[in-house]
């Protein structure tokens, strides 16, 4: 089976752009969070989804939203970008809140 | 808000020593979970302890969840090229995601 996938896999951006980042869970995982991870840093929570719905949402400014759609990947969207969105960013797949999460490779955003 | 502390930052040790990292939550935790970070990777699921006092072993790694469920430890013996990464806890915070540690970074020298 596949595990989770990520596109793309590198991006860079300039200050203001926009950016969509893009997920595909494990097949049978419903609930998809992403994470952001700074360099020397350990994950950072942005959001969670479980069956289309937020469930959770960490300490990030309204520029990061998400949406899960009905075949549960799910996409995360940066606007107005700034020099500190320049990060890794994961998405993780369960297949339920508290369970075991499973990390895709990232997409790494270097913003300039 | 809840927060997980690792340390040490950084480890560097001889092949073949042994190694360990330390995890502490401000907050009693329901699981913890290990993951290891390979240079240039992903977090990549190493285990999940559950139960207070629980050690779980792994080949050379054996895992240790405290009996008040704020503290973990991993310790690695032997030590091998293989082991080089960074080595995160993470707990399962109020939303259902995990706060992770800011890790431990392995160095290990042939």
């Amino acid at each position: 089976d596949a595990g989770v996938t990520q596109s793309p896999t590198h991006l860079i951006k300039t200050r203001g752009q926009h950016v969509t980042l893009r997920c595909s869970p494990i097949s049978g995982h419903k609930s998809v969070s992403w994470y952001q991870q700074v360099l020397g840093q350990g994950p950072q929570f942005i959001f969670q989804y479980y069956e289309k719905e937020e469930r959770g949402r960490g300490n990030f400014p309204d520029r990061f939203s998400a949406r899960q759609f009905p075949n549960y990947s799910s996409e995360l969207n940066v606007n107005a970008l700034l020099l500190g969105d320049s990060a890794l960013y994961l998405c993780a797949s369960s297949l339920d809140r508290g369970y075991i999460q499973y990390f895709g490779a990232g997409t790494r955003l270097s913003v300039l | 808000g809840q927060q997980v502390m690792q340390i040490p930052q950084y480890q560097h040790v001889q092949e073949g020593e042994d190694f360990t990292t330390y995890c502490n939550s401000s907050t009693t935790l329901s699981n913890i979970q290990w993951y290891k970070q390979r240079p240039g990777g992903h977090p990549v699921f190493l285990i999940q302890l559950v139960k207070s006092g629980e050690v779980k072993k792994q080949k050379r790694l054996t895992f240790q969840f405290g009996e008040a469920k704020k503290n973990s430890s991993l310790h690695i013996t032997a030590t091998q090229t293989t082991d080089v990464g960074t080595y995160f806890c993470a707990g399962l915070g109020s939303q259902g995601n995990l706060i992770f540690g800011k890790g431990t970074k392995l160095s290990v020298k042939p």
